[in-house]
């Protein structure tokens, strides 16, 4: 069974462009989260969508968006691109809504803002 | 506000010798707990959920221990590929929407 994919695994930007960060979930999983891992700092909860709708945002300002396919794939999306994005961004599939505790995470998509 | 803290930021042991990682937490209501162990370059990967305070778990040389501030993480005689940085979670009851905190994790070393 394939797990949870991520592309592009390596991503440079320059301050102020946007940034498009796809996931895709293991087969069957409805739900998929996006953490940011920024260096020395732990994972901070971003977006959770489950059956195309958003569900939560964590503390993040408007410019970090994304939205679920019908097929439950996943886009983040993070605008006017500043430094500290910086940050390994990883995304997470689960079954169901209320499977937060048996998340599938991806490898992550490495974010450089130059 | 939910916090995590994990001690020590990084350990290192010799193979054979057990130790165990700390997970301090403060939650207006505890959901789950949950433990991850994440390799370098890569996502990280579930090893356990504790409920309850009192609350134990087993996975090979591993063990998860719950009380109602702190979780443990044993590891029994760890071997070199025990080296990775373990994580710490915990969901909130509140607010419906059951989003974890995450620690900043324990880097650690097994050296042959």
């Amino acid at each position: 069974e394939a797990g949870v994919t991520q592309s592009p695994t390596h991503l440079i930007k320059t301050r102020g462009q946007q940034a498009t960060l796809r996931c895709s979930p293991i087969s069957g999983h409805t739900s998929v989260y996006w953490y940011q891992q920024a260096l020395g700092l732990g994972l901070q909860f971003l977006l959770w969508y489950d059956e195309g709708e958003e569900r939560n945002r964590g503390n993040f300002p408007p410019r970090f968006s994304g939205r679920q396919f019908p097929n439950y794939s996943s886009e983040l999306n993070v605008n006017a691109l500043e430094l500290e994005d910086s940050a390994l961004y990883l995304c997470a599939s689960s079954l169901g809504a209320v499977k937060w505790e048996t998340q599938y995470f991806g490898p992550g998509t490495r974010l450089l803002v130059l | 506000e939910d916090q995590v803290t994990q001690s020590p930021e990084a350990l290192r042991l010799q193979e054979g010798e057990s130790s165990s990682l700390n997970c301090s937490y403060t939650v207006s209501g505890l959901r789950g707990l949950f433990w991850y162990r994440q390799d370098p370059g890569k996502g990280p990967e579930f090893l356990f959920t504790l409920y309850s305070a009192g609350e134990e778990k087993e996975k090979e040389r591993l063990k998860a221990t719950l009380t109602k501030k702190e979780s443990f993480l044993h590891i029994t005689a760890p071997k070199p590929e025990d080296s990775a940085t373990y994580l710490c979670a915990v969901q909130p009851t509140s607010g419906g929407s059951y989003i974890p905190t995450f620690g900043r994790g324990t880097s650690l070393i097994v050296h042959p």
